[in-house]
């Protein structure tokens, strides 16, 4: 079956201090992956998705960047936060191609704060 | 624009009642439509999914949703609330064209009254 992980589950950074948030999908090959940020009492935003190694489309311009390195591994970054980066950031997986139910699955997620 | 409402913020409903959160998607070609639930500090979970056929579809945990074209509607319900049930519910939509993303709804948070 299939598993995804994400690391830290909590993290308090100061502002101007990088970022690394990590996701990995296991029992699954060649996933799209995505990264979600939903602010406090909101719903989701999409960050970045990706369809394979290398290839990351950004959804919303901002202090964030995205990579992944691996079939199955999503990186999250930014080289200096700011206070506005704070939430709980979700990454997912879904089915590729055209013949998928485009569910999508969740990880635990990750609380970020910045101070 | 595509987009998917979910009309209440907040629903407080007594254990044992029954619920209906609502949902509505924009105007166009049937989309394919989620339910999904959060719990505090937890990721999401697909409850159910409707794709085309029967338009009433049976999830996880005891709920159900009923898709209706002619209201762009895709409601949830359940007969009887549990406690357990207070959480933050996701409507969610693939739109035609939209490759593989999802566009959510703003949720709602349900609570469960003793």
């Amino acid at each position: 079956s299939q598993t995804i992980h994400q690391w830290p589950a909590t993290l308090v950074q100061p502002v101007g201090s990088p970022l690394s948030l990590e996701c990995t999908v296991e029992g699954t090959s060649n996933p799209n992956l995505y990264w979600y940020r939903q602010a406090a009492g909101r719903g989701l935003q999409l960050l970045f998705y990706s369809v394979g190694i290398g290839q990351i489309s950004s959804e919303v311009p901002q202090n964030l960047s995205a990579s992944r390195p691996q079939d199955r591994q999503f990186i999250l970054s930014s080289k200096k936060l700011l206070l506005s980066d704070s939430g709980f950031y979700l990454c997912a997986w879904s089915v590729p191609g055209t013949g998928s139910s485009y569910e999508q699955y969740f990880g635990p997620g990750t609380r970020l704060t910045v101070t | 624009a595509q987009s998917v409402t979910q009309p209440d913020i907040h629903i407080t409903v007594s254990e044992g009642a029954s619920l209906e959160l609502r949902c509505n998607y924009s105007y166009g070609a049937t989309p394919y439509l989620f339910w999904y639930v959060q719990s505090p500090g937890q990721g999401l979970q697909l409850l159910l999914k409707y794709f085309s056929g029967d338009t009433l579809v049976q999830g996880i945990k005891g709920f159900e949703a009923e898709f209706k074209r002619s209201q762009s509607s895709f409601n949830l319900r359940k007969p009887s609330v549990h406690w357990s049930d207070a959480a933050e519910y996701f409507c969610a939509a693939r739109f035609s064209g939209g490759y593989n993303k999802l566009i959510f709804g703003a949720g709602t948070r349900l609570a469960v009254h003793p």
